[in-house]
This record gives structure tokens, sequence and C-alpha cells, in this order.
């Protein structure tokens, strides 16, 4: 069965810093990937989606991320942390061929943004 | 335009007491999603609608939660008898058939079961 990976529940960095936060999914055939956001008692809000074509995505709120398919990864970047980015990260992935177009999500990653 | 509207927001029942909730897709959206989200883990697929018939409820404990969308619309989730394990956050989603197919996302109630 499909499956994903965050590597690090919790993950802390200083304003201005890079993020870095690590997915890794299961699957001999690349599915569909995505990365949701989750603040404090509000639902998911995607930042962004992997589905064909170039492998360097652009999100929101300045976030991109990276299909590699020989990694079988699709890690979320920013280059500078800001305070407002303190939330749940969840990556999640969608298998080719699904037409229910359900998603499986990994365990999250929550991030702390240090003053 | 509107987006997921879910109520209540929070819950705090007993063991063995019922309990139910409600979402509001974005209208116009065929595809209705319940998510159960645990603390400390991600979303986990209840059960699927498109329309009012059921896609995929293979993760739904149907010997305590049962779910409906009569009209292809509203949603209701319903436990009975909840355990201290439903203890979590329930996710109603929707998605509509253009525009890359996303899902969105309501707020989530937060049920606890005591």
């Amino acid at each position: 069965a499909q499956s994903v990976t965050q590597l690090g529940s919790h993950l802390s960095v200083s304003e201005g810093a890079l993020v870095l936060l690590r997915c890794n999914y299961s699957s001999s055939v690349p599915p569909y990937l995505f990365w949701y956001v989750q603040y404090p008692n509000q639902g998911l809000q995607l930042l962004l989606k992997y589905t064909t074509g170039a492998t360097l995505v652009k999100g929101i709120n300045g976030f991109e991320a990276e299909f590699k398919k020989s990694e079988t990864s699709f890690h979320l970047t920013k280059p500078s942390a800001h305070m407002s980015d303190a939330a749940e990260y969840f990556c999640a992935v969608r298998p080719v061929g699904d037409s229910s177009y359900k998603l499986i999500f990994g365990s999250g990653t929550r991030l702390l943004v240090r003053p | 335009e509107a987006g997921v509207a879910q109520s209540p927001r929070y819950k705090i029942i007993e063991k063995r007491q019922s309990v139910a909730f409600w979402c509001n897709p974005i209208s116009g959206h065929a595809t209705l999603y319940w998510y159960q989200q645990i603390l400390g883990q991600g979303p986990k697929l209840l059960i699927q609608f498109q329309n009012n018939g059921v896609v995929d409820d293979s993760q739904l404990p149907k010997d305590r939660f049962s779910a409906e969308r009569l009209k292809g619309v509203d949603s209701t989730l319903k436990i009975q008898p909840a355990k201290l394990e439903d203890s979590a956050v329930y996710l109603c989603a929707s998605r509509g058939t253009s525009g890359g197919y996303e899902q969105y996302f309501g707020p989530g109630t937060r049920l606890t079961v005591t």
C-alpha cells in the first residue's frame, strides 16, 4: 500500500533560517504529491502540488518543493523562515490511477520558528 | 466563494454517548470526504461521497460510525457509541471537477471523549 514518511515530528529553526521539511513516498510509480499546512485550530491549506512536468514546484508563502524520482522524495523548503510560518506541515500523495482522488497523508512535522 | 463549513467546532462527550458532526461543502462540489485526525498523526480518510453515493468507506468503523449525504450537499457523520480512542479532529473536505482537483478542507470538529 502507498505510504508517506515525514522525517521528524518537530523542527525548530530561527527566524531567517532555511526551512527544510522532508517527505518520502513509497511507490514504484510516482504519485501526485502535495504539501499542506495547518495552522492552529484551522483546516488544511494547500501549499503546493506536483502532478507532472517541472520537478521544482513553487507554492504560496515562499515555499517550494522538488520532486526527485530517484530518491522518492518531495522535500519542502523555504529560504528564510518567518514567525508566521509556525504551523504543522503535512505531505500527502494521491496514487496515480486512483479515480477516487483520495489523499494519503504523512504524520506531519510541526515547525517552530524562534525569534 | 465560501469555504467548507463544519459544526460544531468543539465537542466534549462521555464514552458510550453519541455525537454528530455536520459539514457543508463548497457550492457545486460533488465530492465530499470525511477524515479523522488523531493527535500527532496525519488525517486518515474515513469515507468519501460522490454526490449522495458512497465511493469509499473501507476505513470507516461501521459498527459505530455512520455517515450520510442525503441530497448530495450537506453531510453528517455520526458516532454511536463513542469510545475514548475516537478523540480526534474530524475534517471535512470537498472537491470540484476542475481547477486541479484540489481538496478544500473545513476547520474541523475537535472531539474529546472522556
